[in-house]
């Protein structure tokens, strides 16, 4: 059973860069097939899809972000990131890493990690 | 992008009886190369994340009581739950996976009446 963990600090200052990162176990980061989401949550915007990057590292983000998003994989590490740029306090939220074999068509979200709140303040 | 509209906001029923949420698309999920609604229903506890109970719009996952069913096609959608459980409490949302970027329904929060 593939899970996933993220980390990352819960705290963040305003125009500064919010930086997570999800590791997966129970299964390889690089199984064919497999896409590896970020999506956050928040009381104002509700879920929200920020992107994935998949098994062939082909990555795809929500146009939302304004280009703020980057994601990348640590394929030595099973593990992949997100980078966040000129956070406002629009970007607090609970951010999930999750999973999606690919089985029920891309997008259908299977593994997802507990969450962590991220809160951009001074 | 597709917007997800999701009826009503916050719905409360007995005990074993019957909950309906609606879900509508500003445009059509259904990818006709396959006929498949690419429509997911997720229920979420709170402090938790989450669960996908179904896909295509009607198959259930893995694991998923079967008084969970979901129903409809193109830009209508239907969960339903037969016979309430205390442990049905949650929000539900539902979500398209037809095109990028993937969006999903403000949520219906479900409560014991």
């Amino acid at each position: 059973q593939v899970q996933l963990q993220e980390s990352g600090p819960g705290l963040v200052k305003p125009s500064q860069t919010l930086s997570l990162t999800c590791t997966v176990s129970g299964g390889s980061i690089s199984s064919a097939g497999y896409y590896w989401n970020w999506i956050r949550h928040s009381p104002g915007k509700g879920l929200e899809w920020i992107g994935y990057i998949d098994y062939r590292e082909k990555i795809y983000y929500n146009s939302s972000l304004n280009s703020r998003a980057t994601i990348s994989v640590d394929t030595s590490k099973n593990q992949f990131s997100l980078k966040l740029t000129s956070v406002t306090a629009a970007d607090t939220a609970v951010y999930f890493c999750v999973g999606d074999s690919g089985v029920s068509g891309a997008g259908s979200f299977e593994y997802w990690g507990q969450g962590t709140l991220v809160t951009v303040s001074s | 992008d597709i917007v997800m509209t999701q009826s009503p906001d916050s719905l409360a029923v007995s005990l074993g009886e019957r909950a309906t949420i609606n879900c509508k698309s500003s445009q059509s999920v259904l990818f006709n190369s396959d006929n498949k609604n690419y429509l997911t229903w997720y229920q979420q506890k709170p402090g938790q994340p989450p669960k996908l109970l179904i896909y295509w719009a009607s198959t259930r996952e893995s694991g998923v009581p079967d008084r969970f069913s979901g129903s409809g096609s193109g830009t209508d959608f239907t969960l339903t739950i037969t016979s309430l459980q205390a442990e049905d409490v949650a929000v539900y949302y539902c979500q398209q996976y037809y095109n990028l970027p993937y969006t999903f329904g403000q949520g219906t929060k479900l409560e014991i009446k």
